[in-house]
C-alpha cells in the first residue's frame, strides 16, 4: 500500500516565524489533505489538495502530484496553531491513509 | 448545524465487555470511517462503509465490528476480542465525487479506557 511520510516529525517555532511542512507519499494519489489536530482531538480540514496551490489566510499548500509530495506553508505562526499537523492520501479505494504526523509548537 | 455527532465522548470498559461507539451524521454522505489513533501516533483504518448495508475491514479491523443498517449512523462495536482496545476513535465521512473531489470530515472523537 500506499507509505506516507511526514517532516519534521516535531517543531517548535517562536510566534510569528513562518515553516514549511512536508509530505511524502510512494505512489500516485487521487486526493490529499492536510488537516490540523487541535490539543482536544479533533481534526480540521486545511486543505483538499491533489494538486496544484491553494491559500487560505496564513496558511498556503501546494501538491505537487508527479513528483509525489506535497507542502504546507504556515506563515506568521500564532501559539493557536499549535497541534500536529497531518496528510492523508488515498489512491481513489475509500480508503485515506494518515502521515504520521509533524507536532508543532509555536511559543508566545 | 451539518456535521459528525460521535458518542459517548469518554467511555471506561471493564476488561471482557463489548462496548459501541456511535457515529451519526446529517451531511448526507454516502462513505462513512472509523479510525483509531494511539498516544502520539498517526491514524489507522478498523472499517469503512460506502454505502448503506455493505463494509469493508480497513488495516485493524480484529476485534471490532461495525453495521451500516442506515445511511446516517455507522457504529462501532469493540469486541472483547480486541486486546489493546485503550484509544481515540474517530469517525469520518465524505461523498466522493469527480467533481467536487473526496473531502474528508471528521467527528469530534471518542476516548475509550479500559479499566
Amino acid at each position: 500500500g500506499i507509505q506516507v511520510e511526514q517532516s519534521p516529525p516535531d517543531l517548535i517555532l517562536q510566534e510569528g516565524a513562518n515553516s514549511t511542512l512536508r509530505c511524502n507519499f510512494s505512489d500516485s494519489v487521487n486526493n490529499l489533505q492536510w488537516f490540523h489536530q487541535n490539543p482536544w482531538g479533533q481534526l480540521i480540514n486545511l486543505f483538499y489538495i491533489p494538486s496544484g496551490t491553494k491559500q487560505n489566510g496564513r496558511l498556503s499548500a501546494t501538491t505537487v502530484a508527479t513528483e509525489r509530495y506535497s507542502l504546507l506553508y504556515i506563515s506568521s505562526s500564532q501559539t493557536t496553531d499549535s497541534g500536529v499537523y497531518f496528510c492523508a492520501v488515498d489512491s481513489g479505494t475509500y480508503k485515506y491513509i494518515f502521515g504520521t504526523g509533524t507536532r508543532l509548537k509555536v511559543l508566545a | 448545524d451539518g456535521g459528525i455527532t460521535q458518542s459517548p465522548k469518554y467511555l471506561f470498559r471493564k476488561e471482557g465487555q463489548n462496548v459501541t461507539l456511535s457515529c451519526e451524521q446529517n451531511l448526507n454522505h454516502d462513505a462513512m470511517y472509523w479510525y483509531r489513533q494511539d498516544p502520539g501516533q498517526g491514524l489507522r483504518l478498523i472499517y469503512y462503509s460506502q454505502i448503506v448495508n455493505d463494509f469493508q475491514k480497513g488495516d485493524i479491523a480484529e476485534g471490532y465490528s461495525v453495521s451500516r443498517e442506515k445511511k446516517e449512523s455507522f457504529p462501532l462495536t469493540v469486541t472483547s476480542a480486541q486486546k489493546n482496545p485503550t484509544a481515540f476513535y474517530l469517525c469520518a465521512s465524505n461523498t466522493p465525487t469527480w467533481t467536487s473531489g473526496n473531502t474528508i470530515y471528521f467527528g469530534e472523537g471518542s476516548w475509550l479506557t479500559v479499566v
